[in-house]
């Protein structure tokens, strides 16, 4: 089964400064990539995901993360915070091929973004 | 827009009472799935459905039931609620039953108490 760990708890950044919140995940095989983000008081939503293609993925309010096979990584970045972008960041995965009947999504811990104006 | 919607925002239960979470979803999804999030352990898997009466477990299913009888109704069934199930529970949807490929959207969310 995949694993997924998200190495930030908590990151406390001031408007205009860059981010990057990390996300590693453990599994054999090929993957599909997600960042989730969920507002204060809101639900859930996507963000940005990656499926094939280029490494490089461009999601919502300018917010873009990479993928780098080698190091099993898919982190997010952005490269000027706003007080707005305060949230909590989910990373997932699971596995590009299932079987029908299976599902394997599996989600980080999340890290809090506290964004001070 | 897909809009997933829950039955309920807040619910206070006691401890050994049967509890209903509802979700519906307006989009004609096969897909649906119940989670509980947790302070510092993120989202957990309970239970999904592929299709009406299909479902299957998740990570952490026990203590759970869940019931699909249309395709845009999916029911998370605490038989007897017990204190280590305050939690929010989520609801999502997805489109396809290629679910590796489908966005997942999801609902407000439930707050349960359990006193």
């Amino acid at each position: 089964a995949q694993s997924v760990s998200q190495h930030n708890h908590h990151v406390i950044l001031s408007e205009a400064a860059s981010l990057e919140l990390g996300c590693n995940y453990s599994y054999g095989g090929t993957v599909n990539l997600f960042w989730y983000v969920q507002y204060p008081g809101q639900h859930l939503q996507l963000l940005l995901k990656y499926f094939s293609g280029d490494p490089l993925v461009k999601g919502i309010k300018g917010f873009e993360a990479e993928f780098i096979k080698s190091k099993f990584s898919f982190n997010l970045r952005k490269p000027s915070v706003q007080w707005s972008d305060t949230a909590e960041y989910f990373c997932a995965v699971t596995p590009a091929y299932s079987g029908a009947g299976s599902y394997q999504l599996t989600f980080g811990k999340g890290t809090k973004l506290s964004v001070i104006p | 827009d897909v809009k997933v919607t829950q039955s309920s925002r807040y619910l206070v239960k006691r401890t050994g009472e049967k509890v209903f979470l509802e979700c519906v979803q307006d989009m004609d999804h096969e897909n649906m799935f119940w989670y509980r999030q947790d302070p510092g352990l993120g989202l957990r898997l309970i239970y999904f459905s592929y299709d009406v009466k299909m479902k299957e477990k998740g990570d952490i299913p026990e203590g759970y039931s869940v019931s699909r009888e249309k395709k845009e109704r999916f029911s998370l069934i605490l038989e007897s609620a017990s204190t280590n199930q305050t939690s929010m529970y989520l609801c999502a949807s997805s489109l396809k039953l290629a679910v590796y490929q489908e966005t997942q959207y999801f609902g407000p969310g439930t707050r349960l108490l359990v006193l």
